[in-house]
């Protein structure tokens, strides 16, 4: 079970787009909808942004999107806001009941 | 409210068991819609998810920590615990525990609340 891939930055001005990808394999990503976007402030708890790879939880603005392609999903970030700066962690369900995280991406926003 | 807090020691020695116990309030750990996880940071690191159990005790582990990590769960205390043997200083990080969906559609096997975190450092 090794860790999805992640970039490990990216960067984007205020009111851009940014797009985070997260690559895995067909034991993981590729085979099931059960991906899961986290964001991270420093010093915090990790809060889910994304569920079931396009899903939004109550409360996450709608500026956050979520879809796959493959054995890579991406997390889309629309009107970047200095806010939003912050570690992104994608995770994917990798079958036997085991679950898999990304290494993580920092997002500056400039 | 549901709120989950992490105890137990800040400071393991080299070769012993660590433990950590997370307890949970605002709901009852014994919903069919949910297991509950441990998920660690290293400093500095990414995540990396250790294990999860349902309430009714059936645990499922990441197989690299397979062979060291144990989860237990007391529904009577509303509380699920963490053990983790033969700790060196590799396993020093911040230590997560947190709700995971058990049921599709709603977040299946995503953590949608976490306990604020607690450090354990690994050291002599």
């Amino acid at each position: 079970q090794s860790a999805l891939t992640q970039p490990a930055s990216v960067s984007g001005s205020p009111g851009q787009s940014i797009t985070i990808s997260c690559t895995g394999t067909s034991s993981d990503v590729g085979s099931y909808n059960l991906v899961s976007w986290y964001q991270q402030h420093p010093g915090k708890a990790p809060k889910l942004m994304i569920y079931e790879v396009t899903k939004r939880p109550s409360g996450v603005s709608n500026r956050f999107s979520g879809s796959k392609s493959g054995n890579t999903a991406s997390l889309t970030i629309s009107g970047l806001q200095a806010e939003d700066e912050a570690d992104y962690y994608c995770s994917s369900y990798a079958g036997s009941t085991t679950v898999v995280f990304g290494g993580g991406t920092k997002l500056t926003v400039l | 409210q549901l709120q989950l807090q992490e105890s137990g020691p800040g400071l393991v020695k080299p070769s012993e068991t660590l433990s950590l116990t997370c307890t949970v309030s605002g709901a009852s750990i014994s919903s069919s819609s949910y297991y509950w996880g441990w998920i660690r940071q290293p400093p500095g690191k990414g995540l990396e998810w250790i294990g999860s159990i349902y309430y009714s005790g059936s645990a499922y582990y990441n197989p690299s920590l397979n062979s060291r990590v144990t989860i237990s769960v007391d529904t009577s205390k509303n509380q699920f615990s963490l053990w983790l043997s033969s700790v060196t200083a590799a396993d020093t990080a911040v230590y997560y525990c947190a709700r995971q969906v058990a049921v599709a559609g709603t977040g299946l096997w995503a953590f949608d609340i976490w306990g604020q975190g607690t450090m354990v450092t690994v050291s002599s």
